[in-house]
């Protein structure tokens, strides 16, 4: 069975710092990959995905995530942060053995200190 | 633009209480899922929907019943409500259900049970 593995509850960083957050999935077959973002009191949307064709995925809010086959990753990054991006950040690999349903990590809480 | 309404968007309950978590779309979607959210745990699939009359368990079905009489509502049912089931509950659409289709959330029902 597939299924995703979010490194750290919780991530904190600087106003103008990297943000990685990381993502590791177990996969038999090549995944569909995802990140979602969660405002506070909002539902999830969709940030990006990855499907085939180019690793390196940009999505939205100048956040960009790559599909490391050889280490199973899927981590997501942004060059420098800004206070909007508190959030919490989910990544979810498809399950193509059943009927590509969502197989969902844990989340990330990004902290923004200003 | 609507997208996913869920009502209401808090509510209390006592144990044995039964309550049922209004879904409706506007985007014509086929597919319709229940999640619920729990701190630490990620999106657990509680029973999704193909399309209208047709309707399927998830990974934590026990406890709650849906139905689907139309291709815009999708309600979530809770019978005799326990203190597990306090948690947050998203419903989610797609269009269809494939790699390329993003589930669309709406903004959560927190429910508490006491």
């Amino acid at each position: 069975a597939q299924s995703v593995t979010q490194l750290g509850s919780h991530v904190s960083v600087s106003e103008g710092a990297l943000v990685l957050l990381r993502c590791n999935y177990s996969s038999s077959v090549p995944p569909y990959l995802f990140w979602y973002v969660q405002y506070p009191n909002q539902g999830l949307q969709l940030l990006l995905k990855y499907t085939t064709g180019a690793t390196l995925v940009k999505g939205i809010n100048g956040f960009e995530a790559e599909f490391k086959k050889s280490e199973t990753s899927f981590h997501l990054t942004k060059p420098s942060a800004h206070m909007s991006d508190a959030a919490e950040y989910f990544c979810a690999v498809s399950d193509t053995g059943s009927n590509y349903q969502l197989i969902w990590g844990a989340g990330t809480k990004l902290i923004i200190k200003p | 633009n609507a997208g996913v309404t869920q009502t209401p968007k808090f509510r209390i309950l006592k144990i044995g209480q039964s309550m049922t978590l209004q879904c409706t779309q506007d985007m014509n979607h086929n597919y319709m899922y229940w999640y619920r959210q729990d701190p630490g745990m990620g999106l657990k699939l509680i029973y999704y929907s193909v399309g209208a009359g047709i309707t399927d368990k998830g990974e934590v079905p026990n406890g709650y019943n849906v139905s689907r009489s139309t291709t815009e509502d999708f309600p979530l049912r809770l019978e005799l409500a326990a203190p597990s089931q306090t948690s947050v509950y998203f419903c989610a659409s797609s269009k269809i259900q494939g790699v390329d289709q993003p589930q669309h959330f709406g903004d959560g029902t927190r429910l508490s049970i006491l």
